[in-house]
């Protein structure tokens, strides 16, 4: 079946722009994940949202930085007045429920570069 | 707190020859580990998981995992390396005792491997 999709892959904005990157979870995945890959910093966890349970937004690196997920299924993340230092792999991934034993499904990701 | 550790940047090995990817972890209850390879401009692979059970865990791609709860470690293995190995190879952890909704995995920073023909 379909694997995790984003859109689009690459996005290319000046500073002080707003973005939106989109993620679309495996179908049937109640649980979905956004993470920020960046050249010296590894994957950092950014925000999890899982069924109609409030999101986990402790990953969010600052207020510039929202996410939403209607219907529970389809994404959206927000970047308010892009920073350089956005710049970076905005990595979507999916699970069956969330669990702790659950395996994440990655999609191909989104590269952000803020000019 | 969990924390994943990978202590080589990057490992070189000849095709042919086995390989291992070493990973090191922390979490204050069990752990629960996961591989993932990425290729370049591509997100990240599953290739396997340990969660309870047998120590040798065996995954994708005729990759292997050895989880040793003394050492603290679950180091990748493949017992004769393919120059299509070449990528970047993350460990993660989640512990199995992580309070309310803290359900993301923990990375390490990677590992380069290059097989070499």
């Amino acid at each position: 079946g379909a694997g995790v999709s984003q859109s689009p892959s690459n996005k290319v904005t000046e500073k002080g722009k707003d973005v939106e990157l989109r993620c679309d979870p495996i179908s049937g995945h109640t649980a979905l994940y956004w993470y920020r890959q960046s050249l010296g910093q590894g994957l950092e966890f950014l925000i999890y949202f899982q069924g109609n349970s409030a999101p986990d937004k402790s990953g969010l690196p600052s207020d510039r930085f929202s996410a939403e997920r209607t219907g529970g299924s389809v994404s959206t993340l927000t970047i308010q007045r892009t920073q350089q230092e956005d710049s970076a792999v905005y990595l979507c991934a999916s699970s069956l429920w969330g669990g702790s034993t659950d395996t994440q499904y990655f999609g191909p990701g989104t590269r952000l570069t803020v000019l | 707190a969990q924390s994943v550790a990978q202590p080589e940047d990057q490992v070189n090995v000849a095709e042919g020859n086995p390989l291992t990817v070493k990973c090191t972890y922390s979490v204050s209850g069990n752990p629960y580990l996961f591989w993932y390879v990425q290729y370049p401009n591509r997100g990240l692979q599953f290739l396997l998981k340990y969660i309870t059970g047998d120590n040798l865990v065996k995954g994708s791609y005729g990759f292997e995992a050895e989880f040793n709860k003394s050492q603290t470690s679950f180091h990748l293995k493949k017992p004769s390396a393919l120059v299509s190995d070449s990528a970047l190879y993350f460990c993660a952890v989640r512990d199995a005792v992580s309070s309310g909704s803290a359900r993301q995995l923990t990375f390490g920073s990677g590992t380069q491997l290059t097989v070499l023909p």
